[in-house]
């Protein structure tokens, strides 16, 4: 069965440093991998997807994902973070038998001025 | 991306109640599926629910205490029922776009059981 691992927590960045928080995954095919944002008290918003092709994808809020199979990875990358990006994100992959999306456990960031 | 309300936004219930949970979409979709965020955790599938067909449940739910309708392509409900206080949660429903693997989330019902 496939499993999301998200190491960190909880991470705690500067406003306007870079960001990066790491996702890896365990699933024998290729998986379809994605990345959501969980704001205070609202629900999920999709960031960004990976199905195929670039492994270098972008997605909204200037936010950007690399797969990288070799190492099972999928981290989310921003340049410059923003205070409004303080909220839970989930990494999350589709498939096997089961075809079902897991998620990760989540990592919550918080951005300090 | 579907537009995704869900009903109630948030409820304080006493144990042994029961609640149901709306979702509605504003474009026909096939596949909706129902969530649960405990507090503090990730989201776990509660059960996948296609229109004309029975709900399918993952391990650990049953249909006796999240009972699911799916009556058209733009709605569903959940039921909890008979509640106890560690069905306090999120409970969120999403539906399929290009393909099932593709997911987009309502905004979610914040239950607390009392």
């Amino acid at each position: 069965a496939q499993s999301v691992t998200q190491p960190d927590i909880h991470i705690t960045v500067s406003e306007g440093a870079s960001l990066e928080l790491r996702c890896n995954y365990s699933y024998g095919a290729t998986p379809y991998l994605f990345w959501y944002v969980q704001s205070p008290g609202q629900g999920l918003q999709l960031l960004l997807k990976y199905f195929s092709g670039d492994t270098l994808v972008q997605g909204i809020k200037g936010f950007e994902a690399e797969f990288k199979r070799s190492q099972s990875s999928f981290n989310l990358r921003k340049p410059s973070v923003h205070w409004s990006d303080a909220a839970e994100y989930f990494c999350a992959v589709f498939g096997g038998t089961a075809s079902k999306l897991t998620f990760g456990t989540g990592t919550r960031l918080q951005v300090t001025l | 991306s579907a537009v995704i309300s869900q009903k109630p936004s948030r409820d304080i219930c006493q144990r042994g109640t029961s609640l149901t949970i709306q979702c509605q979409v504003d474009s026909q979709v096939t596949m909706m599926f129902w969530y649960r965020q405990q507090p503090g955790q990730s989201l776990t599938l509660i059960a996948t629910a296609n229109q004309g067909s029975e709900a399918t449940y993952e391990s650990g739910f049953v249909i006796d205490k999240f009972p699911i309708s799916r009556p058209n392509l733009t709605f569903s409900t959940l039921t909890v029922s008979n509640m106890s206080p560690e069905d306090s949660s999120i409970y969120l429903c999403s539906v399929a776009g290009q393909g099932a693997y593709e997911q987009y989330f309502g905004p979610g019902t914040r239950l607390t059981v009392t």
